[in-house]
């Protein structure tokens, strides 16, 4: 069965710093995996996915995340945080060819200290 | 291109009595999906619909819950004789299948459900 770790629950930066958010994930085949942020009362909104290819992969708002298949991991990072990136960040997993059965991580929720 | 829309998006009910939720998805896209999300977690996949057809239903929690889409448009979710366990967000997304290789999820706000 797939699963998703996010290991850090909850993490505390300062604007202007780096972030980087862990993401480990179970799967048993080639992954497709996702990274999702979600701000109160608003939906999920895709920062970036990985298929295949590069395995770094760019996504909006500054956002990249690395695939790392001898880890297992997907972490997430930017490289500045802004304040209004203060959010809650989930990263998901599903079957290759399609987006269908998507496995979320508990998430990691970001404050940004100003 | 107004995005997933969810109706309503707070629901209170008491233990016992039926609710239904309704997701229009973006009009071009072919499948839908419910999630439901309880605090302190991601979402939890529950059912999809490519058109009209119901591809996977095995993840609804329990006979309790159902769901449609009779036109392959919009869809609902009804749970019947609700539990205070059923207190959660239920979140709609949508894809289109035709777009290689998967299609982006895109979710609605959500519609969250209060059971007293």
């Amino acid at each position: 069965a797939q699963s998703v770790t996010q290991p850090d629950i909850h993490i505390t930066v300062s604007e202007g710093a780096s972030l980087e958010l862990r993401c480990n994930y179970s799967y048993g085949a080639t992954p497709y995996l996702f990274w999702y942020v979600q701000s109160p009362g608003q939906g999920l909104q895709l920062l970036l996915k990985y298929f295949s290819g590069d395995t770094l992969v760019q996504g909006i708002k500054g956002f990249e995340a690395e695939f790392k298949r001898s880890q297992s991991s997907f972490n997430l990072r930017k490289p500045s945080v802004h304040w209004s990136d203060a959010a809650e960040y989930f990263c998901a997993v599903g079957p290759s060819g399609s987006a269908r059965q998507l496995t979320f991580g508990s998430g990691t929720q970001l404050t940004v200290l100003p | 291109d107004t995005g997933v829309s969810q109706d309503p998006r707070h629901k209170i009910t008491k233990r016992g009595q039926n609710v239904t939720f309704r997701c229009d998805p973006i009009s071009e896209h072919n499948r839908l999906y419910w999630y439901r999300q309880t605090l302190g977690q991601g979402p939890e996949f529950l059912t999809y619909f490519q058109n009209e057809a119901q591809l996977e239903k095995s993840r609804l929690l329990s006979d309790r819950f159902s769901a449609e889409r009779p036109k392959g448009s919009f869809s609902t979710l009804e749970i019947q004789r609700t539990e205070q366990g059923d207190s959660a967000m239920y979140l709609c997304a949508s894809s289109d299948a035709r777009v290689p290789p998967a299609g982006e999820l895109f979710f609605g706000e959500g519609s969250r459900l209060t059971v007293l």
